[in-house]
């Protein structure tokens, strides 16, 4: 978890409601990443970023955005958020393209 | 498709007792493949990358090895400390970003 940090740690809202997960990073890697994991999928992909204000889709991109305008941070929003994004979300970085690093997660549960 | 699969799914290893974790994939060109472990309630740890066909990778009581289909992560006199889950990730050649693809994980339990 060295140079990763997310936040917040959990979170418990309502359907329909807006919500921002931050990761901030110190290590000043280029790329980073959002995943989910659930019981039965494993990890899977949001969204990714390769630099400032560069961003793409992942496996499963619906429903959620991102934005990177600085290095050291990548904020994933669930515009509206429903029952099925109930999960733990991980952000990762990676510096040279290779091996990702993981950050501690986020327990999100959408009521 | 890609495809990433892991086998068993759950391991149950008495202490001292070696045993072998497979991970399978199926990719048009492999650029990596990724060894993690992930303890209850944290983040996935990176252990090992391995490139090509024939490379192995050691730490401590753990051994990764890689051929043109699939990985081993071997597990040498296990204690219990050595309890979690152990993901596998393969990265393919080309379009960098999104394509890391997990495995579903081999949940080890070492038992004192």
């Amino acid at each position: 978890d060295a140079g990763i940090t997310q936040s917040p740690r959990h979170k418990v809202t309502e359907t329909g409601t807006p919500v921002t997960l931050r990761c901030h990073q110190t290590e000043n890697h280029r790329y980073m990443y959002w995943y989910r994991q659930d019981p039965g999928h494993g990890l899977r992909l949001i969204h990714y970023s390769y630099g400032v204000k560069d961003t793409d889709k992942g496996e499963v991109s619906d429903g959620y955005s991102v934005s990177r305008s600085k290095t050291e941070d990548f904020l994933l929003t669930l515009e509206s958020a429903t029952s099925s994004q109930t999960s733990v979300y991980f952000c990762a970085i990676s510096g040279q393209g290779n091996e990702q690093f993981f950050g501690p997660g986020t327990r999100l549960t959408v009521l | 498709e890609d495809q990433v699969t892991q086998s068993p799914e759950a391991l149950r290893l008495q202490e001292g007792e070696s045993s072998s974790l497979n991970c399978s994939y199926t990719v048009s060109g492999l650029r990596g493949l990724f060894w993690y472990r992930q303890d209850p309630g944290k983040g996935p740890e990176f252990l090992f990358t391995l490139y090509s066909a024939g490379e192995e990778k050691e730490k401590e009581r753990l051994k990764a090895t890689l051929t043109k289909k699939e990985s081993f992560l071997h597990i040498t006199a296990p204690k219990p400390e050595d309890s979690a889950t152990y993901l596998c990730a393969v990265q393919e050649v080309g379009n960098y970003g999104q394509n890391f693809v997990f495995g579903p994980g081999t949940r080890l339990s070492v038992l004192p």
